[in-house]
């Protein structure tokens, strides 16, 4: 079954602690997105990358890292350093520009809640 | 930095009203452009898309949207809404040079039955 998986679902931390969330792809897509979802202020993107090994900061890279050592991963670490860290958390993937279907397809998110 | 504005937050309608969705967008270069839908509980999911060609682009459910290049808009529309369409909907952009895919603050639609 093709997409992606975002896992887990739900993830609570203590403050303090750093927390990685895991984004897999089977669609061989380049590109790879990470997006945080707060109520009112849309998607805003924290991290992309547009092939292995290589990655650009968002928006709101701020607090987050990332590691592209695979084409079909893309984990987020979502630092103590992250002021705010509660959100709802989506991945995507999607064709590099310049071929036939960019569009991105997307998890179905992690909601992080920070205890 | 590219940016993306939809600037309804919130529109409230009544079935078989007609419904438009505003989306502009700062970038002035090559650009795909997306309508997402995310209902209640449910994922984000495509709606429609525009890479090329014919700017009047139609999408699922009986979607359309306009690409305007010279007003940098990429606007909504439905002729007669459901109250199934009650949903958030998301207007993205995915710049030639950047290659970053930045999306709007997102419009919530409410269609009473």
């Amino acid at each position: 079954d093709g997409g992606i998986t975002q896992s887990p679902k739900y993830l609570f931390r203590k403050e303090g602690q750093n927390v990685t969330l895991s984004c897999e792809q089977n669609l061989n897509h380049d590109a790879m997105y990470w997006y945080r979802q707060d109520p009112g202020q849309g998607l805003r993107l924290i991290y992309y990358s547009q092939i292995v090994n290589d990655f650009q900061k968002g928006d709101i890279a701020e607090g987050y890292s990332v590691s592209r050592e695979k084409k079909e991963s893309f984990p987020l670490t979502v630092t103590s350093a992250q002021k705010n860290p509660t959100a709802f958390y989506l991945c995507a993937s999607s064709h590099n520009w310049g071929q036939q279907n960019t569009e991105a397809f997307f998890g179905q998110g992690t909601r992080l809640t920070v205890v | 930095a590219q940016s993306v504005s939809q600037h309804n937050h919130h529109v409230i309608l009544s079935e078989a009203a007609s419904l438009e969705l505003g989306c502009n967008y700062s970038y002035g270069g090559t650009v795909n452009l997306f309508w997402y839908v995310q209902y209640p509980g449910q994922h984000l999911q495509l709606l429609l898309k525009y890479f090329s060609g014919d700017p009047l682009v139609k999408g699922i459910k009986g979607f359309e949207a306009e690409f305007i290049k010279s007003k940098f808009s990429f606007n909504l529309r439905k002729p007669s809404v459901q109250w199934s369409d009650t949903a958030e909907y998301f207007c993205a952009v995915l710049s030639g040079s950047a290659r970053q895919l930045t999306f709007g603050s997102g419009t919530q639609l409410t269609v009473l039955p």
